[in-house]
């Protein structure tokens, strides 16, 4: 079974501070995907990753930026973190580059006070 | 602009009916089209999915039907069962494109 963890599930963060998501998969897969998920939104791709090193922005990168320094881990990172960026994140892993199925981790609940 | 469309953003069915979850979408470049399901506190699932050279894909009680002339596609599920009961996205991807996620429709099934 393919496994994605994500570092935790629940997070409370200030204005203005630094957080660090992490997302770890046990698949060997070469893609990696950050979403957010937001009532009436739906999921929304931040960041994804084809390779090591290799990053490409989604379709609201904004406010955020990520690191793929090693295959099975993509970190998701804020580095000023807002109100406006209370949320799920979910991390996913694929296969193949078109991503056609893509793995799942849990979930981060972030919230920003 | 939202190219995958979710109109229903919640659907409520008495066991062992049918529930029909539907799904909209804007560009015709799209070729495959999935279904993933999502329980609270966990990630979306991958359920169903169905290329554009088809118009039906079956998986047990899972049923997926694209009529690409109108853009739009469906998921049924009979009969339905209370462990269903969650939100329901579907995604539509282009040739080497990136999955476009809808804004998920929230499926309860009542005993």
């Amino acid at each position: 079974d393919v496994k994605v963890t994500q570092s935790s599930r629940y997070l409370v963060k200030r204005t203005g501070e630094k957080v660090f998501l992490e997302c770890v998969q046990d698949m060997d897969h070469e893609n990696m995907f950050w979403y957010r998920q937001d009532p009436g939104l739906g999921l929304r791709l931040i960041y994804f990753s084809y390779d090591v090193k290799m990053k490409e922005k989604g379709d609201i990168p904004e406010g955020y930026s990520v690191s793929r320094e090693k295959k099975e881990r993509f970190s998701l990172i804020l580095e000023s973190a807002s109100t406006n960026q209370t949320s799920m994140y979910l991390c996913a892993s694929s296969v193949l580059a078109g991503a056609d199925t893509q793995y799942f981790g849990p979930g981060t609940r972030l919230t920003v006070l | 602009d939202q190219q995958v469309k979710q109109n229903s953003p919640s659907l409520s069915v008495q066991e062992g009916r049918i529930s029909i979850l539907n799904c909209d979408y804007t560009n015709s470049m799209f070729d495959y089209f999935l279904w993933y399901k999502k329980y609270p506190a966990e990630g979306p699932t991958f359920l169903i999915s169905i290329s554009s050279i088809k118009d039906k894909n079956e998986d047990g009680r899972f049923t997926v039907f694209l009529n690409k002339s109108a853009k739009h596609l469906s998921l049924h599920i009979v009969p339905s069962q209370p462990g269903d009961s969650a939100v329901y996205f579907c995604a539509a991807k282009k040739l080497g494109g990136k999955l476009i996620f809808g804004q998920g429709t929230e499926l309860s099934v009542k005993p």
